[in-house]
Formats: structure tokens, sequence, C-alpha cells
């Protein structure tokens, strides 16, 4: 399994600023994704992001809005770019460990945007 | 394009109660299955998961879940409900082992004491 932690876990941010979200994994892995659940959905992915390459957004998702970093195998950021109430979620990373199988999420990060 | 849908978004058992939750999965070939658990609050939980081989996998916590190819369903299972058990149930498909996962809507359980 990996170990998948975050930060912040939670903030609360005005609108129209920016806020990056870390998530650091205790092993080395190849894919990270991050998604979005609003308030009372499902997930859904917002982007792959693996080492060495851009991040791949899914539709609906644009990297001057989320853009991602990657700098290594164990870490990676999200920000939200120019918030807006409707950016109010809670974003998860996750992982799936090189020798593939299940993919692992980390606790969540609860943003409200007022 | 794969869907994952979750026909019940709410179901209230009672503890100690059976307990099944359903999932259907729409997707060309064999999929790769997951149930994972969101306790309020906390982030997502792997319950049990269905690559190959035996249709019945069996889970932490008590859980088991089914896959049915000819339904293309993957219910999920357990003989005896405990109120920790309370919490939002998603089921999960992936189209490989490692890669991105499409959710179904979720199913909230409420368990009656």
């Amino acid at each position: 399994s990996a170990v998948i932690s975050q930060k912040p876990s939670r903030d609360i941010c005005q609108r129209g600023t920016s806020l990056t979200i870390q998530c650091q994994v205790d092993s080395q892995v190849t894919m990270m994704f991050w998604y979005r659940q609003q308030p009372g959905q499902s997930l859904t992915l917002i982007a792959t992001a693996n080492q060495g390459s851009e991040a791949t957004y899914e539709s609906g998702f644009v990297i001057d809005k989320f853009p991602i970093s990657r700098p290594n195998l164990t870490f990676s950021t999200l920000t939200v770019s120019n918030m807006s109430p409707e950016d109010s979620s809670i974003y998860l990373c996750s992982v799936t460990p090189d020798f593939g199988g299940t993919q692992y999420f980390g606790p969540g990060t609860r943003l409200l945007v007022l | 394009a794969q869907s994952v849908t979750q026909p019940d978004i709410h179901i209230t058992v009672s503890e100690g109660a059976s307990l099944e939750l359903r999932c259907n999965y729409s997707y060309g070939a064999t999929p790769y299955l997951f149930w994972y658990v969101q306790s309020p609050g906390q982030g997502l939980q792997l319950l049990l998961k269905y690559f190959s081989g035996d249709t019945l996998v069996q889970g932490i916590k008590g859980f088991e879940a089914e896959f049915k190819r000819s339904q293309s369903s993957f219910n999920l299972r357990k003989p005896s409900v405990h109120w920790s058990d309370a919490a939002e149930y998603f089921c999960a498909v992936g189209y490989n082992a490692g890669n991105m996962l499409t959710f179904g809507g979720g199913t909230r359980l409420m368990v009656k004491p």
C-alpha cells in the first residue's frame, strides 16, 4: 500500500485568491491523480500527473485554472486559481504503486471559498 | 465511455441486519472493479477489489462483493451491519489495474440502532 498525506487538510479562502494543495507519498510512484469531490457528490478526476511529463487534464478542467506540478516521484501540487465559491470542494490526490493494482487516496483537502 | 451507476442514493438498515449495495457499470471489456468507503470527514478507504479470477471477493471489515459479468454488476454485501459501517460507499471502475477510476454517485448508508 501507499501512505499519502495532503496539506492543508482544510482551508477557507476568499474569492479571487489561489490555493496550492500539496500531496506527499511515502514511496516513489509514477502515476498520481487529482480528484474533486463537490459537496454531496461523487469524485471527478481533474487530471493525471505523471512525473516527467505534463499533466493530462480531463474534460472540463484546464491548466490555467488547476495548474499541477510533479517535481519528483513522491510529491505533487495542485493549485486552484482565481477561486470562486463554486470551487468549494474536497480535493483528493491518489496514487497507484508502480507494481500496479489498487489506487490509494489521500485524506483530502476541504476547501471553502467565500 | 465507461460509466458507473449506484441506484440507491440512501439506504437505512438496522444494526445486525444484512446489507447489499448495488453497482452497475457500462464498459466494453472486463473492468477492474473497486469498492471504497468514505467516513464523514475522511478520505477514501479501499474495501475490496476485483481484477480477475474468483468472482466472489472478500474485503476488509467483513464485506464481500460478487462480480456478475452477465449483469454488469458488482454488488457489495455484508451479512451483519455494525453502527460503525455508517458511511458513504463508492463503487469505481478502471480499465486497467493502475489507471484512472470512474466513480459511481455513491450510496450513503445509515444504520439504525
